[in-house]
């Protein structure tokens, strides 16, 4: 099976900056990989899908690149609403979710 | 609107049996190859099980094998989880997606909770 290893699980950080998340595979799984974000008691909401294309209605502040093994997702600048838990997926074989990353206010 | 709807969560002992079922509408269910994920209390997602559009293939992760079975109806747009031999460490929130990695095609139902406890 297909590790997804997400990193860091937390951080802290303030409305206005610039967060950098990383998902990395145990193996190349092509540009295959989606971010999420998920809000407590909700649903997760795809942001990011093929690894570097923005899910209609999100803003242009999140954005996605890499390919392979080695993933990121930029938030450029840091919003209220943007504090969440958020995840990547892999969907090359089968589906395999990253551990999560929970943004918290700084 | 699209919308997937699950029900059939509850309270079950360990040891029991429930079938979750996620009625879907506003796209072609009959097209769509659909999962179930769960969350466990406070917990990350994890996949659970997939089938494809005609339901012709089924994909478990190794902790439900042989234990839940997802099927669907295409004629009633439901897609289905059932699962036996439950165990405490079943106990999440089941939702039914079709996930959209890969063209953002991306649909989820608000979840239904699993409750494992004597």
């Amino acid at each position: 099976a297909i590790q997804m290893t997400q990193s860091p699980s937390s951080l802290s950080a303030s409305v206005g900056d610039r967060v950098t998340i990383t998902c990395r595979a145990s193996q190349g799984i092509r540009n295959y990989l989606g971010w999420y974000q998920q809000k407590p008691g909700k649903a997760p909401k795809l942001l990011i899908y093929a690894a570097s294309n923005l899910q209609s209605g999100v803003p242009s502040r999140f954005s996605g690149s890499g390919s392979g093994t080695d993933f990121t997702l930029t938030i450029s600048c840091l919003q209220p609403e943007d504090f969440a838990t958020y995840y990547c997926l892999q969907d090359y074989n089968y589906l395999t979710f990253g551990g999560g990353t929970k943004v918290e206010i700084k | 609107d699209v919308q997937l709807e699950e029900s059939g969560g509850g309270l079950v002992q360990p040891g029991g049996s429930l079938r979750l079922s996620c009625a879907a509408s506003g796209f072609t269910f009959s097209s769509s190859a659909m999962s179930w994920v769960r969350q466990a209390p406070g917990k990350g997602l994890e996949w659970v099980s997939a089938i494809s559009n005609n339901g012709g293939s089924t994909y478990y992760t190794d902790s439900v094998k042989g234990r839940f079975t997802i099927s669907r109806d295409n004629s009633k747009n439901t897609l289905y989880l059932q699962m036996n031999s439950l165990r405490a460490e079943d106990t999440a929130v089941y939702y039914c997606a079709k996930v959209g990695v890969r063209g953002g095609d991306d649909y989820w139902g608000q979840g239904t909770l699993v409750t494992v406890s004597s």
